[in-house]
């Protein structure tokens, strides 16, 4: 059963850079793609950002290119950083593995996330 | 930047059928998909590609589209339905993943 666990300081300063890791246990991660995703409290989800172990990737232009993925395979994680933070950021992020699959009717790749971490919670303050 | 717009909330009462709708003009081009989510829990995918359901959703979820809207139903509403349900999509370009803002379904 594929489990995603993230990780990383609960609190960061204003002006710095937020950094978080998901550990991914009981599938490769080369196998897939990797997601972020966050909340503010009381508010909808959104997607930050994707990326897999060939180096593709994409950002969400929302985030004004504050945003770096990287993928670890050896230690079988993924990684977010967000540069640059202020309150605006703070939020619960989750990550999420991603299926990508082609579809002849539409002519296109599509992709969803179908398993999520649990989620943790940043704040950012001084 | 794309959107997808979904009511605020939506109230039914134990037994009846909920209906929760999604709109989007990239979505005739485009898969939906849905999420539920309990409070403190992280999103489950209920239903992808418009109308699948994972292994292990209950059948009285189900969702349809018909341009661009796409609506979530959900059937014989239990209290343990009572969430929040996102729908997700992808912009026109195909790049981006977009969510929709969220519909608090309560169950009466």
């Amino acid at each position: 059963q594929v489990q995603l666990q993230e990780s990383g300081p609960g609190l960061v300063k204003p002006s710095e850079t937020l950094s978080l890791t998901c550990t991914v246990s009981s599938v490769s991660i080369s196998s897939s793609f990797w997601s972020w995703i966050r909340q503010p409290a009381g508010k909808g989800l959104e997607w930050i950002g994707r990326i897999d172990t060939n180096g593709n990737n994409q950002y969400n232009p929302s985030l004004r290119g504050r945003v770096t993925m990287s993928v670890d395979t050896a230690k079988n994680h993924f990684s977010l950083k967000v540069d640059s933070v202020t309150a605006a950021d703070t939020a619960v992020y989750f990550c999420a593995r991603g299926r990508r699959a082609y579809s002849y009717g539409l002519n296109l790749y599509y992709y969803y996330m179908d398993v999520w971490g649990k989620g943790t919670a940043v704040t950012v303050s001084s | 930047s794309y959107e997808l717009t979904q009511p605020p909330s939506v109230s039914v009462s134990p037994g009846q059928t909920a209906r929760i709708s999604c709109s989007g003009d990239a979505l005739p081009k485009q898969y939906s998909y849905w999420y539920q989510q309990k409070p403190g829990l992280a999103p489950v995918l209920i239903i992808f590609k418009d109308s699948e359901r994972p292994s292990g959703i209950p059948e009285r979820f189900s969702a349809s589209s018909a341009g661009t809207v796409v609506t979530l139903v959900i059937s014989g509403v239990q209290a343990e339905d009572e969430a929040d349900y996102y729908c997700q999509s992808a912009d026109s370009s195909n790049t981006y993943v977009v969510f929709g803002g969220g519909t608090k379904l309560t169950v009466l």
